[in-house]
């Protein structure tokens, strides 16, 4: 079967850094998203890897490795708005979108 | 730009009521998806489309209709509301026409639906 593992929730401080992993079994690999979704609200597309390495957007990194199936999501500079679920999708050989259950991340000031 | 619209934001229903949800996109994105958002689980697609008149299932399509007449519009109907379908509903949309790499999602607002 298909699974995408994350934490269920994290807890930070304000100004610091936080990483969310995510590791991932499908059949097929062709791409692997971050979405944000605050509480109550839609999904908003945060990152793409496709290829091994970091992927840098200002206080957002997102680094993937392929041959170990693994992502995660680095946030720096914490602010108490990125107060956030961060969700983990993967792009299947069928070019299917196979979703995580999201990481709760809370920010303490 | 409205981006993707759904409408309604909230809605209860009783069991075996009908209803449509609406979504529309001003994107002018080939592809169009609902998906249902149920706590503890990742988002489940219910069925998508890669253009107008073609349609197909995802993964829980049981207990729901789609239909694709234009471009612009996707509703999703609920034929026999069941208590297992109350969750919160997003309409997506995509430049891509199926093929999802690279191509974000672009979610509307959700309908939060209760069924009693």
């Amino acid at each position: 079967g298909q699974n995408i593992d994350q934490p269920t929730e994290m807890t930070a401080t304000e100004g610091a850094i936080v990483q969310i992993n995510c590791t991932y079994q499908t059949s097929g690999f062709n791409g692997l998203f971050w979405y944000q979704q605050h509480a109550g609200e839609a999904p908003t597309f945060l990152s793409y890897n496709v290829l091994d390495g970091l992927e840098e957007k200002g206080r957002f990194s997102s680094f993937l490795s392929r041959s170990k199936g693994y992502s995660y999501l680095l946030l720096k500079e914490l602010q108490m708005k990125d107060s956030a679920s961060y969700l983990c999708a993967v792009t299947d050989s069928n070019y299917q979108l196979i979703w995580g259950a999201g990481t709760k991340l809370i920010i303490k000031p | 730009n409205a981006g993707v619209t759904q409408t309604p934001k909230f809605q209860v229903l009783k069991t075996g009521q009908s209803m449509t949800l609406q979504c529309a996109q001003d994107m002018n994105h080939e592809y169009m998806s609902w998906y249902r958002q149920d706590p503890g689980m990742g988002l489940r697609l219910i069925h998508y489309s890669v253009g107008a008149g073609i349609t197909d299932q995802g993964e829980v399509p049981n207990g729901y209709n789609v239909s694709r007449s234009t471009t612009e519009d996707f509703p999703l109907r609920l034929l026999s509301a069941a208590p297992s379908q109350t969750s919160v509903y997003f309409c997506a949309s995509s430049y891509s026409s199926g093929d999802l790499n690279n191509s974000p999602l672009h979610f509307g607002n959700g309908t939060r639906l209760t069924v009693t």
